[in-house]
């Protein structure tokens, strides 16, 4: 069964420290998103890839907030310097090629606590 | 931006019974809709979808309706079983390949 991996699962950390989430989608897949769910705002889209090219991040805050896809089999969200506030979980999602309206398929997150 | 919104926020229904979930939503150019069941601990699994064109959509014990017109679409799980308890959750596409959520729908089934 493909699946969506993301590493590493869960991460607790100290405000001011770099974050580094990485994400294997499902192998065939083009089109990589990152979302961030909290308790306050739900599901919460910050970015997404197609081809490897970033087609929107207009989700994510610029100043500290960083994603790329060195290749087709790795999506990393980078998170410099870290704020408390960015406690949440992380989901990486990967959707095949073909029109928009195809399903997007979630890993299991990573757990991110900011201290 | 596209406007979710999903009702009730929680549910709890007896073991064997019928489970409705209700979404609406503002974006009358949005053409597809996935449904989401997320356990503790895990991410959102997909259980389904329905894209405009079609009104209705059955997987088992799952279905979803579609009313363009209105704006809305519902999820009905029939006999619910204790492996159903979970939070499900809405969408909707509305540009290019971004999905709008709901707010998700915790529902237990008490055996």
């Amino acid at each position: 069964d493909a699946r969506v991996t993301q590493t590493p699962r869960h991460k607790v950390t100290e405000m001011g420290q770099e974050v580094t989430m990485r994400c294997q989608p499902i192998l065939g897949h083009n089109t990589v998103f990152w979302y961030r769910q909290t308790m306050m705002q739900g599901l919460e889209l910050l970015a997404y890839f197609r081809n490897r090219a970033p087609l929107d991040d207009s989700g994510m805050p610029k100043d500290r907030f960083s994603a790329e896809m060195p290749d087709a089999t790795l999506a990393t969200l980078k998170i410099q310097p870290s704020e408390p506030r960015d406690s949440a979980v992380y989901f990486c999602a990967s959707g095949p090629s073909g029109p928009s309206n195809q399903p997007q398929h979630f890993g299991d997150g990573t757990r991110l606590s900011i201290l | 931006g596209e406007n979710v919104e999903q009702h009730p926020s929680t549910l709890s229904v007896q073991e064997g019974d019928s489970a409705v979930i209700k979404c609406t939503y503002s974006d009358s150019a949005s053409n597809y809709f996935p449904w989401y069941k997320q356990e503790l601990g895990k991410g959102p699994q997909l259980i389904i979808d329905i894209r405009s064109n079609v009104g209705e959509k059955k997987d088992q014990r799952i279905a979803v309706t579609l009313n363009k017109t209105a704006k809305h679409f519902s999820l009905h799980i029939t006999e619910t079983q204790p492996e159903d308890s979970a939070v499900y959750f809405c969408a909707a596409r509305w540009s290019d390949y971004k999905l709008s959520f709901g707010a998700g729908t915790t529902v237990t089934v008490r055996a």
